[in-house]
């Protein structure tokens, strides 16, 4: 089975601190994708890579950045975390056919 | 990548069969359909996918018309246990640098006793 982990199921961190999430699949995955989600406004795409150094900005890229120097682990990266980011966040990576697998999630509380 | 319209909210009892529908007008020739579940705490995961007329699997049915334009994910015979958000994605089954599926807010799907 494909296997999608995130470094940590519940965070709590300060204003302004540096936060870093991590996600390792083990599936030799090219693509990997970082999402948040909150209540009412459903799976939203921060960023992708679809392979190691490379990223692409999804729909709500402010205020995070990501790191893929490993095909199997990509890092989400919030550089000065604020209260608005806390949320439920999702790795997932996929196959070329389309099919995304999906990590437990990590719910960041920033306080 | 196309846009997709589905109701935010279905109820349903138990043993009934829900059919929850889904519009993507502006399909393109080469998308796939997609449907994920995803429970309470718990990361999407993948259902069904087609890419026209009838797709079953152990899980659910996809009903997709001649013209794509809108599909229909069946759960036959339901329990409280599928009660989930459900969310129908469109897009390239094929791999392409620098796309990506885009999750929309998705159906609530309410099971009672």
């Amino acid at each position: 089975d494909v296997k999608v982990t995130q470094s940590s199921r519940y965070l709590v961190k300060r204003t302004g601190e540096k936060v870093f999430l991590e996600c390792v699949q083990d599936m030799d995955h090219e693509n990997m994708f970082w999402y948040r989600q909150d209540p009412g406004l459903g799976l939203r795409l921060i960023y992708f890579s679809y392979d190691v150094k490379m990223k692409e900005k999804g729909d709500i890229p402010e205020g995070y950045s990501v790191s893929r120097e490993k095909k199997e682990r990509f890092s989400l990266i919030l550089e000065s975390a604020s209260t608005n980011q806390t949320s439920m966040y999702l790795c997932a990576s996929r196959l070329s056919t389309g099919e995304q697998y999906f990590g437990p999630g990590t719910r960041l509380t920033v306080t | 990548l196309a846009k997709t319209t589905q109701p935010i909210s279905m109820d349903s009892y138990e043993g009934q069969e829900v059919n929850i529908t889904c519009s993507h007008n502006n399909i393109a020739t080469n998308d796939y359909i997609t449907w994920y579940q995803q429970f309470p705490s718990q990361g999407p995961r993948f259902i069904i996918q087609g890419y026209k007329t009838k797709v079953t699997n152990e899980v659910a049915s996809l009903f997709i018309p001649a013209d794509r334009k809108s599909s229909t994910l069946s759960l036959p015979r339901v329990s409280l246990s599928d009660t989930a958000v459900y969310y129908c994605l469109v897009g390239d089954k094929g791999f392409q640098a620098g796309t990506a599926l885009i999750f929309g807010k998705g159906t609530t799907l309410s099971v009672s006793s």
